[in-house]
């Protein structure tokens, strides 16, 4: 089956250390995109994809890093920089640019310790 | 720039009611209209879309038709059922201010329905 995956389900952080979040998928889908989910709030773009070797910051990348080194991988690191990193992060992917369908991962879940 | 509002939640109501969810968008051009579903714990899922004015885009009984001259996206049901209960999320995709394309979300609405 094709699809978005997203590991762990659950990360936790300590203090200074930096985590990085698993997003892969099997659509063949050139744009990747990771958002970020605050309680009663939309999905926030923090860095987007559209193709391999090549990402953009969205509204919120500061305290984010990420790499697409391959077409099926788009990790995303949170460093220490991000003082506020509790949220769900989602990942998503698309055939083209922004004006396609997204189909999402079923995301991953940080807390910090 | 581009922007969603949806109607505030929580939106409770009882099994086989009928269901209004508003939306309503600001943005340039001629967006593509979504709304998607997140089921709870899990990521979200495309429930319907609609490309250009006066299309209907409809699926598992919910439907939503773009209406340009009103630039909303309504989003309807006939009678809902209990595994309708998620967070319902009003979507547009266009160029944004900085000339690239992007997924702009509203804020979400919970649904609870009730047996």
């Amino acid at each position: 089956d094709g699809g978005i995956t997203q590991s762990p389900k659950y990360l936790f952080r300590k203090e200074g250390q930096n985590v990085t979040l698993s997003c892969e998928q099997n659509l063949n889908h050139d744009a990747m995109y990771w958002y970020r989910q605050d309680p009663g709030q939309g999905l926030r773009l923090i860095y987007y994809s559209q193709i391999v070797n090549d990402f953009q910051k969205g509204d919120i990348a500061e305290g984010y890093s990420v790499s697409r080194e391959k077409k099926e991988s788009f990790p995303l690191t949170v460093t220490s920089a991000q003082k506020n990193p509790t949220a769900f992060y989602l990942c998503a992917s698309s055939i083209g640019s922004g004006l396609e369908t997204q189909y999402f991962g079923p995301g991953t879940r940080l807390l910090v310790l | 720039g581009n922007s969603v509002t949806q109607m505030e939640g929580p939106v409770t109501l009882s099994e086989e009611a009928f269901l209004t969810i508003n939306c309503t968008y600001t943005a340039t051009g001629y967006p593509s209209l979504f709304w998607y579903v997140q089921y709870p714990g899990e990521g979200l899922q495309l429930l319907l879309k609609a490309t250009k004015a006066d299309d209907k885009g409809s699926n598992k009984g919910f439907e939503a038709t773009y209406r340009k001259e009103t630039t909303s996206f309504h989003l309807e049901k006939g009678s809902v059922q209990v595994s309708d209960s998620a967070v319902y999320f009003c979507a547009l995709s266009g160029v944004s201010n900085f000339g690239n394309e992007k997924l702009t979300f509203g804020t979400g609405t919970r649904l609870t329905i009730i047996p």
